[in-house]
């Protein structure tokens, strides 16, 4: 089983929709959790971390629930430019471990 | 954005030849990380490094090795390169207090034929 698992997608959405991406992380000891976003042939760029009582950046809602070992993503009125591949990344240890654990990564195709 | 560059930026090679990556960044900070990105894997870590010359494996290090002998630049080796090692590679760097959060260099483009 991988330690991060991500639906591959693509999810394609309307410009405006809402759209929602899960993740699931296997080691219950996990720390820190992550939305990273990565256009197509650039770098990953950090979007979001995720806090226990979930935050909220703009169009952009992250949560996480422990007890079931998930985390999510929900972005509102999509824009076009929302369109990349969504990487959930895990830290597997306590503050400063510095190894981060990624998925595979969500693709986001946001259409007219 | 970070200052982090990495060169080359493409390069093809051929199998048993060596490689050497570099990543150079310009704020100082102490972590660096390379990483290989392939279909179907995601991002998994190949060495890090936590301080001038002091280094250690990652998730995916056979076939690696690197160096750093300054802050600014992490070297990555790949001592005979083979097909396998054909991928995206990315460095990292993260400050002390923020080891979480890493920023990525635009990555390099390896093909070995």
């Amino acid at each position: 089983r991988k330690e991060v698992e991500q639906d591959p997608g693509p999810f394609n959405v309307p410009e405006g929709a809402t759209v929602a991406f899960n993740c699931t992380y296997s080691n219950s000891a996990s720390q820190s959790f992550f939305w990273y976003r990565q256009d197509c042939r650039k770098e990953p760029k950090l979007l979001m971390s995720v806090y226990s009582s979930g935050n909220e950046d703009g169009r952009f809602t992250a949560q996480l629930n422990r007890a079931s070992q998930y985390i999510s993503l929900l972005i509102r009125d999509s824009k076009l430019s929302d369109s990349a591949t969504y990487l959930c990344v895990v830290t597997p240890y306590g503050g400063g471990g510095n190894k981060l654990t990624f998925g595979t990564g969500t693709q986001l195709k946001v259409e007219l | 954005d970070a200052g982090i560059t990495q060169s080359p930026r493409h390069k093809v090679t051929e199998t048993g030849t060596p490689v050497t990556l570099r990543c150079h960044q310009t704020e100082n900070h102490r972590y660096m990380y390379w990483y290989r990105q392939d279909p179907g894997h995601g991002l998994r870590l190949i060495h890090y490094s936590y301080g001038v010359k002091d280094t250690d494996k990652g998730e995916v290090s056979d076939g690696y090795s690197v160096s750093r002998s300054k802050t600014e630049d992490f070297l990555l080796t790949l001592e005979s390169a083979t097909s396998s090692q054909t991928s995206v590679y990315f460095c990292a760097i993260s400050a002390p207090g923020q080891g979480e959060t890493q920023y990525f260099g635009p990555g390099t483009r390896l093909l070995v034929l």
